[in-house]
């Protein structure tokens, strides 16, 4: 979408470290979220982040926040081949609920 | 646990004629939104509904409309389809003002190819 750019491909070997990057220009942005797409499939909600928060851990996702920047990030530790998706950032407002999309980043995992 | 349902799956229709997808949101869920994902784009927003009222609208052709139900699931109707209608619809629900996160569940999506 306009207003929440990704990059479209990333290419990372089996066992590494993997991260997505999103820029957003909504400043009044309350919530971010990452989705990931499997061929042919639905959105699968993989985290979301509050924006007055800098950080979120869940299990191998780290996602950052740098608010001043508009930047969002989303770290998979240790990816793997089950990883191999595409993986949309999207953002919603405070009083605005419905999600404005990235691109998508297309990820593939190589051995 | 229960996720949102979408049917049919996948759709075939001609040019002109109409196409009706259903949608039925996670029990307890009030809040329905309606997603287009063009082939290679990312999802866009069409419509919503909160407690059976539209809440908020996008970029949804007049050839569209769609509802919400006493029971919750939602209906998006459409008429004089197009060529650019080709795409995969989705439904997303969410617990709306009822929580603190409006966090938004989506279904498997409805494929439809218009020939």
């Amino acid at each position: 979408g306009e207003d929440v750019e990704q990059s479209l491909f990333l290419s990372v070997r089996e066992g590494d470290s993997s991260v997505i990057n999103c820029t957003y220009t909504d400043s009044s942005s309350t919530y971010l979220y990452w989705y990931k797409q499997e061929p042919g499939a639905g959105l699968q909600l993989l985290t979301y982040i509050f924006s007055n928060m800098d950080m979120k851990q869940d299990q191998r996702l780290t996602v950052l926040l740098n608010k001043k920047d508009k930047h969002l990030s989303l770290r998979i530790a240790d990816t793997q081949t089950g990883d191999s998706a595409i993986y949309f950032c999207a953002e919603s407002g405070n009083n605005d609920y419905k999600l404005s999309f990235g691109a998508g980043t297309t990820v593939t995992v190589r051995a | 646990a229960a996720g949102v349902i979408q049917s049919p799956r996948h759709l075939i229709k001609e040019k002109r004629e109409t196409a009706t997808l259903k949608c039925y949101p996670i029990p307890r869920h009030d809040t329905v939104y309606w997603y287009q994902q063009g082939p290679g784009q990312d999802p866009q927003f069409l419509i919503s509904f909160y407690e059976k009222m539209q809440s908020d609208k996008g970029s949804i052709p007049d050839r569209f409309s769609a509802q919400q139900f006493s029971d919750y699931h939602s209906e998006l109707n459409m008429s004089s389809l197009e060529l650019g209608d080709s795409a995969l619809y989705f439904c997303a629900s969410s617990l709306g003002l009822a929580g603190w996160t409006d966090t938004q569940y989506f279904g498997p999506g409805t494929r439809l190819t218009v020939l």
